[in-house]
């Protein structure tokens, strides 16, 4: 168990309202990343972070911002929710290591998200 | 660009029966990390295995094996006698470094493996 919690676990919402899911860690790992997946497509990198307030983007940040203001909280925010972001959630953390790569993710519940 | 192609995207197989899912990577990196993850009908994605580009030794854990060739650039999983708690989505991936920041992971769109009893 990687001691990794999301929530909220399932989310409906209307498009245009603003949605804020949670990753919350209790194993103090430095790194965190914010997937979505969608049929066809595995799993996407959303944003990830590499510390306090030390984000960056990954392969499909539009529409999508995060917060890191605690170790352990990673935070997702829709800013204007589209139906095209209806999908899974999932956060991953993984080891401080010497940054080589090799570090393995590992992934929370995820969250199930519908925008109508 | 990194890649991954799981060119399966679904096997169903009969309990006991072998399967084997391809794994094929695209990276210009000369060091690089590959990953399978499975993904069961309850939706948590667990960890199997991470192999690195230097070491090509197969490797067998139970029921699991891999075989990683760099020369085709690929990474196949194979389940021996397949069981039905086998029944899941499996997924290879891709570790791309980001330099003192970890690891973007490129996943491959995965493998719906279905086995009946």
């Amino acid at each position: 168990d990687a001691g990794i919690t999301q929530s909220p676990r399932h989310k409906v919402t209307e498009t245009g309202t603003p949605v804020t899911l949670r990753c919350h860690q209790t194993e103090n790992h430095r790194y965190m990343y914010w997937y979505r997946q969608d049929p066809g497509h595995g799993l996407r990198l959303i944003h990830y972070s590499y510390g306090v307030k030390d984000t960056d983007k990954g392969e499909v940040s539009d529409g999508y911002s995060v917060s890191r203001s605690k170790t352990e909280d990673f935070l997702l925010t829709l800013e204007s929710a589209t139906s095209s972001q209806t999908s899974v959630y999932f956060c991953a953390i993984s080891e401080s290591t010497s940054g080589g790569g090799q570090e393995t993710q590992y992934f929370g519940p995820g969250t199930r998200l519908l925008v109508l | 660009a990194q890649k991954v192609t799981q060119a399966q995207t679904e096997i169903s197989v009969v309990e006991k029966e072998d399967v084997t899912l391809d794994c094929v990577y695209e990276t210009r990196d000369t060091t690089y990390y590959l990953f399978w993850y499975k993904q069961p009908p309850s939706g948590e994605l667990v960890f199997l295995i991470r192999r690195n580009s230097f070491d090509e030794q197969n490797e067998i854990s139970g029921r699991y094996s891999w075989n990683f060739q760099k020369s085709t650039s690929s990474f196949n999983f194979t389940i021996t006698a397949s069981q039905v708690v086998d029944s899941a989505v499996y997924f290879c991936a891709l570790s791309d470094v980001i330099k003192a920041a970890g690891n973007k992971l490129t996943f491959g769109g995965g493998t719906r493996v279905l086995v009946k009893p």
